[in-house]
């Protein structure tokens, strides 16, 4: 189906352990971002990228790295998670520079243990 | 700091009833948009604003962007089960074009 998926919806790992995490949009949007969703928190902005091989930090981007070597994928890796990483992340891409709107993907709720 | 307030955090309301959600910035904003999240899934826009004072309906449900494009409000009058969600409001301060996100308003109706 065209649009934005995540994969996986749920993951489980444990500390210490290297976890990517998948978004891709079928569009060609330029714009694809990452937040995640913490209770308290709302949605909070991890990192952007405004094209292809384009990325920039946004709010809380420590302990994670992403690539976009392709416009359709932009992959979130942590590290090495810690259990601070426990939380549900969302991708979203946007077609222009405005960015009012954006489209979300379902999300991927990761649990560290 | 949170750039974009919003108020209430939770709403419990019958069937029927009217409310109003908030978002407050001390920020202008070029436009400011309304997101509803229902659980499991990722939010999804439901209008932008753009011009200062306008206001846009979509059917019950009345948005309205402050005279200074620093707050906006979301009217839903007669509340339904369906309304149930989260709202959230976002925006990309001026000069930006990364959008940022209130904490939203946990809205409950029940039948």
């Amino acid at each position: 189906d065209a649009g934005i998926t995540q994969s996986p919806r749920y993951k489980i790992t444990e500390t210490g352990r290297q976890v990517t995490l998948m978004c891709h949009q079928t569009w060609s949007h330029s714009y694809m971002f990452w937040y995640r969703q913490d209770l308290g928190h709302g949605l909070r902005l991890i990192y952007y990228s405004a094209a292809a091989d384009i990325t920039d930090k946004g709010e809380v981007p420590d302990g994670y790295v992403v690539s976009r070597s392709k416009t359709e994928n932009f992959p979130l890796t942590l590290e090495s998670a810690t259990r601070s990483q426990t939380s549900v992340y969302f991708c979203a891409s946007s077609a222009d520079r405005d960015n009012e709107k954006l489209f979300f993907g379902s999300g991927t709720q990761l649990s560290v243990l | 700091t949170q750039l974009l307030e919003q108020s209430p955090q939770f709403l419990s309301i019958q069937e029927g009833e009217n409310l109003t959600v908030y978002c407050n910035s001390s920020s202008v904003f070029s436009s400011l948009q309304w997101y509803r999240q229902e659980p499991g899934e990722g939010p999804v826009l439901l209008v932008t604003v753009v011009t200062g004072g306008e206001v846009k309906k979509l059917k019950r449900l009345t948005f309205q962007f402050g005279d200074a494009r620093k707050d906006s409000s979301l009217h839903i009058t007669a509340a339904q089960p369906g309304d149930t969600g989260l709202y959230l409001c976002a925006g990309a301060p001026g000069g930006s074009y990364i959008p940022t996100f209130g904490r939203g308003t946990s809205l409950i109706v029940h039948p």
